[in-house]
């Protein structure tokens, strides 16, 4: 069955520290790996997106890896800032002959306290 | 990459009524999708909109609940008819121009 599976599923940090977020998934035959950011009331947007070769992508404070022989991405966020405090989701992209597919993590909300 | 403007952004409806919501996107797109966020979790693929023919609706999702029109190649329309307080949810549209998926601001809906 195609999954992605998001931990943690929440997290508390203090404003300036970095975190980690992690995704793992089943999603077979792979296309792509994609982390968004989406915040309160708003729809998702795209941070990074990574193919089968890219081990890593970085945008700004926001670098991402992705490890596809254990299906494993983490995204880091470094130094960071109360603008941060949103739900990060995870989806990866399914080949399909028609089209591809998204695969929809459940997300890990995020939290930056001053 | 694509702006899409999604009205309305919010709304509270009677149960038994409809709902429309509108998703214009800047550039022409050859499908669009509509999804559904219930509260606490991620987004799931209600219908896939290609210009010109019908809907492609996932497992779950009937066409009389959720019409969807796609006049043209920028813009599509979701009803969610008559719905029931089960139907409140964030609806999000979306389009992939060029392979990167952009979504809408998303309607909240709540139905009381």
């Amino acid at each position: 069955k195609n999954q992605v599976e998001q931990s943690p599923q929440s997290l508390i940090i203090l404003e300036g520290k970095n975190c980690t977020l992690q995704c793992n998934y089943t999603v077979s035959p792979f296309s792509n790996l994609r982390w968004y950011k989406q915040d309160t009331g708003r729809g998702p947007v795209s941070l990074t997106i990574m193919t089968f070769s890219e081990n890593t992508k970085s945008n700004g404070r926001y670098t991402a890896t992705l490890d596809a022989d254990t299906k494993q991405s983490s995204l880091h966020i470094t130094a960071s800032q109360l603008s941060d405090s949103a739900s990060y989701i995870c989806v990866v992209s399914l080949y399909m002959e028609y089209g591809n597919k998204l695969v929809f993590g459940a997300g890990t909300i995020l939290r930056v306290k001053s | 990459s694509a702006v899409i403007s999604q009205k309305p952004s919010r709304d509270i409806c009677q149960r038994g009524t409809s709902l429309t919501i509108q998703c214009q996107v800047d550039s022409q797109v050859t499908m669009m999708f509509w999804y559904r966020q219930q509260p606490g979790q991620s987004l799931t693929l209600i219908a896939t909109a290609n210009q010109g023919s019908e809907a492609t609706y996932e497992s779950g999702f009937v066409i009389d609940k959720f019409p969807i029109s796609r006049p043209n190649l920028t813009f599509s329309t979701l009803t969610v008819s008559n719905m029931s307080p089960e139907d409140s949810s964030i609806y999000l549209c979306s389009a992939s121009p060029g392979g990167g998926y952009t979504f809408g601001s998303g309607t909240r809906l709540t139905v009381v």
